[in-house]
Order: structure tokens, then C-alpha cells, then sequence
């Protein structure tokens, strides 16, 4: 079974500051990475799949990368609305299933 | 506009059953594959379950197999989780979710919908 890591666990920042979030996967997943963002109260919201494609209506501030074991969600300057907690996933055919990093909370400074 | 609606949680006791459902619309259900996920209080993410469009594919956490079956009714747009011999560790929020692309039953997720609370508690 695959396992991902994030790092770090908690990110304290400012708004306006740029944000980086790190999801090392334990063997190569590929391109078959995503991200989702889940805010108090709310249910988890895509924002990038494929490793670096942003899902509809996703703000370009948020970028990912990566392929293979280690991969990175960007966000270019934080907005007050992008405080939360974001999950990275990762899709395997055997064992078939997918699965989540522990997350990263974004806080505010 | 998709909506995902899912329903039937509730209190119930270690051992017993529960069948939840998710009602979809807004989209063409019997193109998607579906997934159930779950969140513990205050934890993180846990993927439960998942099925194809065809029900053709169905997979399962090694946390739930054995006890819990998934399925779907295309034809009312609705799907389904049966959960049997339930323990204090399944006490969670159960999130319906549809896969981001028609086709394959392992991708990413979007949307989700808002969940429902399973407690399983004595």
C-alpha cells in the first residue's frame, strides 16, 4: 500500500505570503496525485488533479507540481479565504483504491 | 448544478447496522463512478469505498472489507452504503463524493457533498 506524507503539519503564515506544501509518497504514483482544500464545517474541495491541473473555477494562485514520489502545492500569495486545511490523494490500480496524506493546516500568523 | 445528498446516519450500537444513501442530480449519474469517504472527529480524510459506473469495479479500505458493501441504483440516481458490524472506530462523517471525469472509478473527486454523521456508540 502506498502511504503519502505531508509536510509540514502545520504552516503559519501571513496573508500575501506565498505558501508551499509539501506530499511525498511512500513508491511512484505517477501523475496521479491531486489536492483538496477543506475548510472548517465544509466538505473537501478539489483544487488541482494530475499533479498540476487546477480544477474548475480554482484561482490561479494555486499551482501544483511534481511527479513520481514527491510533489508540491504552490500558492502564490495567500488570500484571507485560503487559510484551511489541504490533503494531497493519490489513485492506485493494485491495490486497487486511493488514498490521503494526514494534511497540512495553513494558519494564519 | 451537481448536488450530492447523502442521508441515514444516526446513533447506533457496536455490531449493528446502517445503510447509508447518497442522492444525486444535476448530472448524468450512470456516467460516473461514485466513492464513499469518511472523516473522523477532528482526523483527517479516509477513503472508504468506491464503484463504477457499471458497478463493474468496486473496491473497498481494508479497514471496511468484509463488512461494509457498496452499491448503486442508476435508475434512481442513488448510492448506497451498507455498513454491518459497525465498531466505535467507524464513528464518522460519511461524504459521498463523484469522480472528477467520466470513465475510470479511481480518480480524483469533485464534488463532494456535505456528509453525514455516523456515531456508533453503547
Amino acid at each position: 500500500e502506498i502511504v503519502l506524507t505531508q509536510s509540514p503539519a502545520t504552516l503559519s503564515l501571513s496573508p500575501g505570503e506565498r505558501a508551499t506544501l509539501s506530499c511525498r509518497a511512500s513508491q511512484s504514483v505517477s501523475s496521479y496525485l491531486a489536492w483538496y482544500q477543506q475548510k472548517p464545517g465544509q466538505a473537501p474541495r478539489l483544487l488541482i488533479y494530475d499533479a498540476s491541473n487546477r480544477a474548475t473555477g480554482i484561482p490561479a494562485r494555486f499551482s501544483g507540481s511534481g511527479s513520481g514520489t514527491d510533489f508540491t502545492l504552490t500558492i502564490s500569495s495567500l488570500e484571507p479565504e485560503d487559510f484551511a486545511v489541504y490533503y494531497c490523494q493519490q489513485r492506485s490500480n493494485w491495490p486497487p483504491g486511493l488514498t490521503f496524506g494526514p494534511g497540512t493546516k495553513v494558519d494564519i500568523k | 448544478e451537481v448536488q450530492l445528498v447523502e442521508s441515514g446516519g444516526g446513533l447506533v450500537q457496536p455490531g449493528r447496522s446502517l445503510r447509508l444513501s447518497c442522492a444525486a442530480s444535476g448530472f448524468t449519474f450512470d456516467d460516473y463512478a461514485m466513492h464513499w469517504v469518511r472523516q473522523a472527529p477532528g482526523k483527517g480524510l479516509e477513503w472508504v469505498s468506491g464503484i463504477s459506473w457499471n458497478s463493474g469495479s468496486i473496491g473497498y479500505a481494508d479497514s471496511v472489507k468484509g463488512r461494509f458493501t457498496i452499491s448503486r441504483d442508476n435508475a434512481k440516481n442513488s448510492l448506497y452504503l451498507q455498513m454491518n458490524s459497525l465498531r466505535a472506530e467507524d464513528t464518522a462523517l460519511y461524504y459521498c463524493a463523484k469522480v472528477l471525469l467520466r470513465g475510470r472509478w479511481l480518480q480524483p473527486f469533485d464534488p463532494w457533498g456535505q456528509g453525514t454523521l455516523v456515531t456508533v456508540s453503547s
